[in-house]
């Protein structure tokens, strides 16, 4: 069983939908790290949080650390949006990061 | 744009060489991170160095190894390369272990 767990593997949604990806991890952790990687693109840090709850923009990230749990929502869907988005968790002494295999999100206008 | 730049893009070897990537970090980062992406997972730790010292380690061989300079700039050395070496490595930079991480492009090893 992986260390951190992301679902659904693949989503699909139409343009303005609200999405919900979630990620629960089983080890002990400093961070949970949502990271955003386009087709062909680069990894771009999202959050980085370890407790309660960050907002950029049309994403929000929400952790419980009693349920070793976070979620990244996104509201109002752009086909922009598409990508892989990728959950990760930093160890307590930040020394490594652990990560999921990532959710494939594709918004269709 | 992270400012995490790596070279080269593309590399193509054959088993048994060795290869060596580079990473150029933002100015006064003093933390970078190597991960290999293998096809349809999520990155996995190399290692990381912290003020060019080795300050953690994944499940890599010794094989992998490191190093990085003054100048916030890093290499990921492979010897022996294996066909299963084969695969993006990204690098990522942060002021600190404590902080956010910013991923370079990556550089995409194929072993031939």
């Amino acid at each position: 069983k992986n260390e951190v767990e992301q679902s659904p593997q693949n989503l699909t949604a139409q343009e303005g939908e609200f999405i919900t990806i979630n990620c629960s991890y089983s080890v002990g952790i400093s961070a949970l790290h949502w990271l955003q990687q386009h087709p062909g693109g680069g990894i771009v840090s999202l959050f980085m949080l370890s407790s309660g709850k960050k907002k950029h923009g049309r994403l929000i990230a929400t952790i419980n650390i009693q349920e070793k749990h976070s979620s990244l929502h996104i509201t109002a869907s752009h086909p922009r949006d598409s990508a892989v988005y990728i959950c990760a968790v930093s160890s307590y002494n930040n020394n490594d990061m652990r990560f999921g295999a990532g959710t494939r999100l594709t918004v269709k206008p | 744009e992270t400012g995490v730049t790596q070279s080269p893009t593309h590399l193509i070897k054959t088993r048994g060489q060795q290869v060596t990537l580079r990473c150029s970090s933002q100015s006064g980062h003093n933390t970078v991170s190597w991960y290999q992406q293998a096809l349809g997972q999520g990155p996995q730790f190399i290692f990381q160095y912290y003020r060019e010292e080795e300050n953690g380690r994944g499940n890599f061989p010794p094989r992998f190894s490191g190093l990085q300079f003054p100048n916030y700039s890093s290499e990921l050395n492979v010897n022996a390369l294996e066909l299963d070496d084969s695969a993006p490595y990204l690098c990522a930079s942060s002021i600190d272990p404590l902080v956010t991480q910013y991923f370079g492009p990556g550089t995409r090893l194929t072993v031939l």
